[in-house]
């Protein structure tokens, strides 16, 4: 079945410092969801990705679709203490319909101030 | 516009027991989706329900059920619960047209 592999699997970065991750599929997405999940809360949708070489910004989060369509990457500029937690890739899982997404394991992410 | 909304946020339930969850979706939003997240296994989906129908489930086993209302309100039920079912149960909703999904805080199940 699909299956998304995210890296690094974790970070230790200093405060003020960029970020940046990815997220890898054997198969071709039409899209691509960025999420961000913080100690005992659900994940909170950051950013979606609809085309391929399409690039996003949310504040100082930046999502670009790789034009393969089978990656993606989330950049986080000028790190700072909230960015703590752990940040998940989503796509839909076309096996099944709509409402079924998939995610990656998740990078997680810690600031040191 | 108020988030999605899941009670009871924890529970603790012993082995053979069963669980009710609620999720109370975005108003507007239609659908309903269960996932259940673990360290092991991550976030893996449960099931989906749009207009008080199911419309896709995952691979988890019949003890697991869920259903929608004519409000778009939706509850899980576990049944004979075990060890395993310890988990992070998580909510989320959307318009029911598209991929973007918005989740609640979750109920942490704890079973002994």
């Amino acid at each position: 079945g699909q299956q998304l592999n995210q890296s690094p699997q974790s970070m230790f970065i200093q405060e003020g410092e960029d970020v940046s991750m990815n997220c890898t599929s054997s198969s071709i997405f039409n899209t691509w969801l960025w999420y961000k999940q913080e100690p005992g809360e659900g994940p909170v949708l950051l950013i979606a990705l609809y085309k391929a070489g399409e690039l996003t910004s949310n504040g100082r989060l930046t999502a670009q679709f790789g034009i393969t369509r089978k990656d993606s990457f989330l950049n986080i500029s000028a790190s700072i203490p909230s960015d703590v937690g752990i940040y998940f890739c989503a796509g839909p899982n076309y096996g099944g319909s709509q409402g079924n997404l998939i995610f990656g394991k998740g990078t997680k992410l810690s600031v040191k101030p | 516009k108020a988030g999605v909304t899941q009670t009871p946020r924890y529970l603790i339930k012993t082995r053979g027991q069963q669980v009710t969850l609620s999720c109370s979706p975005i108003s507007g939003h239609r659908s309903v989706s269960w996932y259940q997240q673990t360290p092991g296994q991550g976030l893996q989906f449960l099931f989906e329900y749009f207009s008080e129908t199911q419309r896709n489930k995952g691979n988890f086993p019949g003890r697991f059920s869920g259903r929608q209302f004519s409000n778009s309100r939706s509850e899980m039920n576990v049944s004979t619960l075990e060890l395993g079912d310890s988990a992070l149960y998580l909510c989320a909703s959307s318009l029911g047209g598209g991929w973007e999904q918005f989740f609640g805080p979750g109920t942490r199940l704890t079973v002994l």
